[in-house]
């Protein structure tokens, strides 16, 4: 079946512009998550959605990010006023929320680079 | 939940056996230990999930000894293609939910 999915594949912007990116999870499952990887480091996580609800929005770094997930399915992390130490691959991932152990399926990520 | 500690990086050749350890010595009851592999511009993807003893699949094996401070990933014969990064990650078993602590992974290059 189809994977998770991530929209657009790379983006550039410039430094003080807002950015969408794009997260379609697999169909069924309600736990998305969205994490943050820099360069020769591993992912960061940022926001957890169950459902509809941010329930853990702890790892956002700043009130420029923003994260929604209105129908409780596709999400979108919103970045206002973008700056360069912004630039990063933005992951998604979607698993079924039934125990802690519950296997992440990733998605290829967008590269966000911010000049 | 517990910190986990595994080596940078480590070199191998085709056909040959790779072992990569991992310490968590603050491993609680009902924490799991699983690895996840990513590969250069794509997401992390699950290898392989244990709580004791051994386990293994199609892709690997984990190894984890009786007090489970420890553990390693075994992957048998290497290709070119199993070159990437390679996170060992606890999990909570009640943590629905929670989200996943990668530490900085290790880097495993195959060469011919």
């Amino acid at each position: 079946g189809a994977g998770v999915s991530q929209t657009p594949s790379n983006k550039v912007t410039e430094k003080g512009k807002y950015v969408e990116l794009r997260c379609d999870p697999i169909s069924g499952h309600t736990a998305l998550y969205w994490y943050r990887q820099s360069l020769g480091q591993g992912p960061e996580f940022l926001i957890y959605f169950q459902g509809t609800g941010a329930a853990d929005d702890s790892g956002l770094p700043n009130d420029r990010f923003f994260a929604v997930r209105p129908e409780g399915s596709v999400s979108t992390l919103k970045i206002q006023r973008t700056e360069r130490g912004d630039s990063a691959v933005y992951l998604c991932a979607s698993s079924l929320p039934t125990s802690g152990t519950d296997t992440q399926y990733f998605g290829p990520g967008t590269r966000l680079t911010v000049l | 939940l517990a910190k986990t500690t595994q080596p940078i990086s480590m070199d191998s050749y085709e056909g040959q056996e790779v072992n990569i350890t991992c310490s968590h010595n603050n491993i609680a009851t009902n924490d799991y230990i699983t690895w996840y592999q990513q590969f250069p511009s794509q997401g992390p993807r699950f290898i392989i999930q244990g709580y004791k003893t051994k386990v293994t699949n199609e892709v690997a094996s984990l190894f984890i000894p009786a007090d489970r401070k420890s553990s390693t990933l075994s992957l048998p014969r290497v290709s070119l293609s199993d070159t990437a990064v390679y996170y060992c990650l606890v999990v909570g078993l009640n943590n629905a939910g929670n989200m996943l602590t990668f530490g900085g992974g290790t880097r495993l290059m195959v060469k011919p």
